[in-house]
């Protein structure tokens, strides 16, 4: 089944211990993202990936890192994390860059920084 | 990238037909319209994707007028299931990267 998959779903830390949300995608497609969702605030974008070792910024990168080593997995990394990144997370995927491409979408992770 | 308005909010009787309009005054001639549904804790979804006059799929279809500074996203005979929040988006094929999805418009359909 063609997906974008996210690890955990839920979870919840303490300030500045470091953690990865990983995401991947079966559809071999080459561009990625990862937004996060806050209420009244809509999606936004944090970071995104047009293809295996280029990444770029989106409208909200500060406090995150990302990597994109493979084509199909592309890690959110938050090195030391802080209560006002406590968001739902999506990764995304589409086959190339563009808003005309269909975005797939993975399940979520909701982050909790306490 | 051209921006996009949308109402708030919306709601509706199951069983009407839902009209969703979003504005899109400074559409480049590139740009397509893309619609994206959005269930609570769900990522959002691909609903419908339009260039010009009127799109349909089996989900819903899109309406847009000569001049493509609107379009409107129609939902036929609504149930509670459709509640969701609805984005916008409009954007070309190619060389604008970052994705804007905005606040969207959040449907509640009233049993």
């Amino acid at each position: 089944e063609a997906q974008v998959t996210q690890n955990p779903r839920y979870l919840i830390t303490v300030t500045g211990k470091k953690l990865t949300v990983t995401c991947s995608q079966n559809m071999n497609h080459e561009y990625m993202s990862w937004y996060r969702q806050d209420p009244g605030l809509g999606l936004r974008q944090i970071y995104y990936s047009m293809n295996v070792e280029v990444t770029d910024k989106g409208d909200v990168p500060e406090g995150y890192k990302v990597s994109r080593k493979e084509k199909r997995n592309f890690p959110l990394i938050l090195e030391s994390p802080s209560p006002n990144q406590t968001s739902l997370y999506f990764c995304a995927s589409s086959l190339y860059a563009g808003q005309h491409h269909e975005q797939f979408f993975g399940p979520g992770t909701r982050l909790t920084v306490l | 990238l051209a921006k996009t308005t949308q109402p708030i909010s919306m709601d509706s009787y199951e069983g009407q037909e839902v009209n969703i309009t979003c504005s899109h005054n400074n559409i480049a001639t590139n740009d397509y319209i893309t619609w994206y549904q959005q269930f609570p804790s769900q990522g959002p979804r691909f609903i419908i994707q339009g260039y010009k006059t009127k799109v349909t799929n089996e989900v819903a279809s899109l309406f847009i007028p000569a001049d493509r500074k609107s379009s409107t996203l129609s939902l036929p005979r609504v149930s509670l299931s459709d509640t969701a929040v609805y984005y916008c988006l409009v954007g070309d094929t190619g060389g604008n990267e970052k994705l804007t999805f905005g606040t969207g418009t959040r449907l509640t359909i009233i049993p």
